[in-house]
């Protein structure tokens, strides 16, 4: 089955606590990208990758880091974790980047 | 700089009438154009997209939207609602790797 996988689904942690949140699609897709939703803000890029170690900035990168060392995982890392970045996050992969993009379940986090 | 913006939070509309999901676009280029739904709990579900060709696009559920590019809209329309229809919908325009997301409008569709 085609799909887009997050890790872990729910998680609750403290400010500055390193944390990762995976990211695994199994389509061979080249354009993967990390959201977060917010209400009334809709979904928000932070980071994208065109292929293997080729990334960008999104809209809201601050407080961010990703990697893509392998086609099918595009991790989400934030270093030191701030309430600010307690929210919905979506992972999402696309053969393209103006194409339909597959999204994960979401990960909802929470910093305490 | 790029945007959607989908001026409307909530749409509320009796079952069996029609329903209708605004978005505008500010997209550099020829944009492309998506929707997407959301139910509780879950990610994303795509539904139809705008490419080029043919300004009015059918997608999955019996929706589809119309491309205008003098008003720079792409509505989102289906002439019966279901109160299985009741979600969250999301336009998005996307120029080359730069994808924008519009705020997001709930339905609600009432028996």
């Amino acid at each position: 089955e085609a799909q887009v996988t997050q890790n872990p689904r729910y998680l609750i942690t403290v400010t500055g606590k390193k944390l990762t949140v995976t990211c695994s699609q199994n389509m061979n897709h080249e354009y993967m990208s990390w959201y977060r939703q917010d209400p009334g803000l809709g979904l928000r890029q932070i980071y994208y990758s065109m292929n293997v170690e080729v990334t960008d900035k999104g809209d809201v990168p601050e407080g961010y880091k990703v990697s893509r060392k392998e086609k099918r995982n595009f991790p989400l890392i934030l270093e030191s974790p701030s309430p600010n970045q307690t929210s919905l996050y979506f992972c999402a992969s696309s053969s393209a980047g103006a194409d339909t993009q597959y999204f994960g379940p979401g990960t909802r986090l929470t910093v305490l | 700089a790029q945007s959607v913006a989908q001026p409307e939070d909530q749409v509320n509309v009796a079952e069996g009438n029609p329903l209708t999901v605004k978005c505008t676009y500010s997209v550099s280029g020829n944009p492309y154009l998506f929707w997407y739904v959301q139910y509780p709990n879950r990610g994303l579900q795509f539904l139809l997209k705008y490419i080029t060709g043919d300004n009015l696009v059918k997608g999955s559920y019996g929706f589809e939207a119309e491309f205008n590019k003098s008003q720079t809209s792409f509505h989102l329309k289906k002439p019966s609602a279901l109160v299985s229809d009741s979600a969250l919908y999301f336009c998005e325009g996307a120029a080359g790797n730069k994808l924008t997301f519009g705020g997001g409008t709930r339905v609600l569709v009432k028996p």
